[in-house]
């Protein structure tokens, strides 16, 4: 089962910041948080990922809590075409028992409206 | 950028048959994955695949399904017998070291 919940879905006005929440309360300490999002039904893209710090690549802005039970991922201005299902995803680091898959939750469903 | 491609887009079977999906992954990663999407459902792991091995697999991937990377450039998912509930988008990823997973755009498989 999925370890993070998100809301099921919410509503962002173009060219506005979208703020995506997501906790994972229950996230160990060798775990990351990554975020994909999914258009439609093409392939999950990947967007960013963390550990602790806060992280910022071309696409988007990932704020880790200094607990770590939760974050956020900011879109600084959306558009119609990041309307998709955002996914946040905690994962452990590679070793023998895990080999890097994604266990994919519901996801946020993310409308962006003109 | 180098991405991931999957053949066929779309792939019609009938039930019973056997179905290849094939991927070709980013040149230079090393662990190869395979999910699935039922439509209207979560996507799912499926099976890992690392140093030309299965390294992990769900539930999911029973007898039927076997993968392979016959050539060092593609990767291929194997259903030998397609049930009706086979019927799903079917994504390859791959990674390399750095963690990052890149997914295909995906294989709409439909078993009539």
């Amino acid at each position: 089962d999925a370890k993070t919940t998100q809301p099921p879905s919410m509503d962002c006005a173009e060219g506005r910041a979208a703020n995506l929440p997501c906790n994972h309360s229950t996230i160990s300490g060798n775990e990351y948080v990554y975020w994909y999002r999914q258009i439609h039904s093409q392939g999950p893209q990947y967007i960013i990922h963390g550990l602790k710090n806060n992280e910022t690549n071309e696409m988007a802005s990932l704020i880790i809590t200094e607990d770590r039970k939760s974050s956020t991922l900011i879109l600084p201005h959306a558009t119609l075409r990041d309307t998709a299902v955002y996914y946040c995803i905690v994962r452990p680091t590679m070793t023998t028992d895990s080999w890097g898959k994604f266990q994919f939750g519901a996801g946020t469903q993310v409308v962006v409206t003109p | 950028e180098p991405e991931v491609t999957q053949t066929p887009s779309h792939q019609v079977t009938q039930m019973g048959q056997e179905v290849i999906l094939r991927c070709v992954p980013i040149s230079n990663h090393l662990y190869f994955y395979w999910y699935r999407q039922i439509l209207g459902q979560k996507v799912e792991f499926l099976v890992s695949f690392y140093n030309n091995e299965i390294s992990e697999k769900s539930e999911i991937f029973d007898d039927q399904f076997s993968v392979e990377r016959p050539d060092g450039s593609n990767f291929t998912l194997k259903i030998r017998s397609t049930k009706l509930e086979d019927s799903a988008m079917y994504f390859c990823a791959s990674m390399s070291e750095i963690y990052e997973q890149y997914f295909g755009p995906g294989t709409r498989l439909t078993v009539t």
